[in-house]
Parts: structure tokens; sequence; C-alpha cells
């Protein structure tokens, strides 16, 4: 099965760029779609395959994905940024199945 | 407004059954394929099941297969989650999701673009 891999944390000032990395198998062949979850709420989606913004998603949301690592990156990060942050991707060896990272802590320092 | 309801969780013994709900509202619910995702508790998320809009396609993870049924009634914009066999590890919050793209079909590599709030299983005797 394919395996996606997240650092569990990640820590930034605010106003700086937070880069939060997901690893996988030739995972830039793959269309990545990132969320956003906050205590006690459902996941947000905040970039879909690799670079697209749902609208209402600040354009300081980017994302891009080569080879081995798709990378989310938060630009002028606030303390509302402040979430867990999962990657996702079809598993294309399975019958429609879809897999998701371990999540990143990202902490507003 | 788009929006997803989930209802139906609560405490159940191992081995048991229980029925979730999602009822949609502010889009055209069968022209949307659906999933449902869980969370066990500080753990992350897990895909469970999909299923196309018209509802004669359906997908499950290995670890629910054989004992999940997910459904769907377009008359009355609701997707279910029909959970046999009840096990410890079934304990989570379980989201219902929308496709992002409303082709019909469950494409596999479509993102989530709305989520329920969210119900609670908890599996314990």
């Amino acid at each position: 099965s394919y395996v996606l891999t997240q650092p569990p944390s990640v820590s930034v000032a605010p106003g700086q760029t937070a880069r939060i990395t997901c690893g996988g198998n030739n995972i830039g062949s793959k269309s990545v779609h990132w969320y956003q979850q906050k205590p006690g709420q459902a996941p947000v989606l905040v970039v879909y395959d690799d670079s697209d913004r749902p609208s209402g998603i600040p354009e300081r949301f980017s994302g891009s994905n080569s080879g081995n690592t798709a990378t989310l990156t938060i630009s002028r990060v606030e303390a509302g940024d402040e979430a867990d942050y999962y990657c996702q991707v079809w598993d294309s060896s399975s019958d429609h199945r879809r897999v998701f990272g371990g999540g990143t802590k990202l902490t507003v320092l | 407004e788009v929006q997803l309801l989930e209802s139906g969780g609560g405490l159940v013994q191992p081995g048991g059954s229980l029925r979730l709900s999602c009822a949609a509202s502010g889009f055209t619910f069968s022209s949307y394929a659906m999933s449902w995702v869980r969370q066990a508790p500080g753990k992350g998320l897990e895909w469970v099941s999909a299923i196309s809009g018209s509802g004669g396609s359906t997908y499950y993870a290995d670890s629910v297969k054989g004992r999940f049924t997910i459904s769907r009634d377009n008359s009355k914009n609701t997707l279910y989650l029909q959970m046999n066999s009840l096990r410890a590890e079934d304990t989570a919050v379980y989201y219902c999701a929308k496709d992002r793209a409303g082709k019909g079909v469950v494409v596999a590599d479509d993102a989530f673009d709305i989520w329920g709030q969210g119900t609670m299983v908890t599996v314990s005797s």
C-alpha cells in the first residue's frame, strides 16, 4: 500500500513562512490535496490538485509537488493558521483507496 | 449554503451494529460521489468508504470490507454507513465528505471539498 510521510510538527514565528512536506514514492505523478484541521473541528480543504486553492482560501496558502515530495507553503503565517495539516492522494495500486499522511502539527510561536 | 450533517453515532458493544446518516443540503446531491472518513481519538484521518452519485458503485478500505456498507437515498439527500461486527478499533469520529468534482462517478484522485461536523462512534463493553 502507498505510504505518505509527514513531519509530526513544524514551528514558525508569526509573519514567517511555513513549509510542510509530504513524502511518497513518485508522489510527483499524483494529485495531492491538503487539509487543515483545527482542534474539535472538521478538516477544511486548503489546496487541491497539488497547487489549486478552493474559493475562500487565502493566497498565502500554496502547494507544489515534484519527485518524491509535495509541499504545502503558508506565507506570512498568522496565529490562526495553527492547526494540523494532512496531505492526501489516491493509492493507484488499490481500488479507489484514498490515503492520508499522518498529519503535521503547525505551531505558531 | 452547502452543508453536511451527520447523525447516528453513539456507544455500542463489540460485535454490535450502528447506522450513521449524513444529511446533505445546498447542492445537487445525486451529482456527487460521497465518502466516509474516520479519525480515531488523537490520531490521523482514515478513508473508510466511497459511493458514486447514483449509488451503483461502492468502495471500501480493507479494514472495514465485509463489515460496513455504504449507501445513499438521493430522494432524501442522505448518505448512510451501516456498520456491523463493530470492533474497539472502529472507535472514531466519522465524517461524511463530498467529492469536489460533480462527475457522479467516484474519481479516486479527487479531493474532499465539504466535510460534515462528524459523529462519534465508541465501541466498548
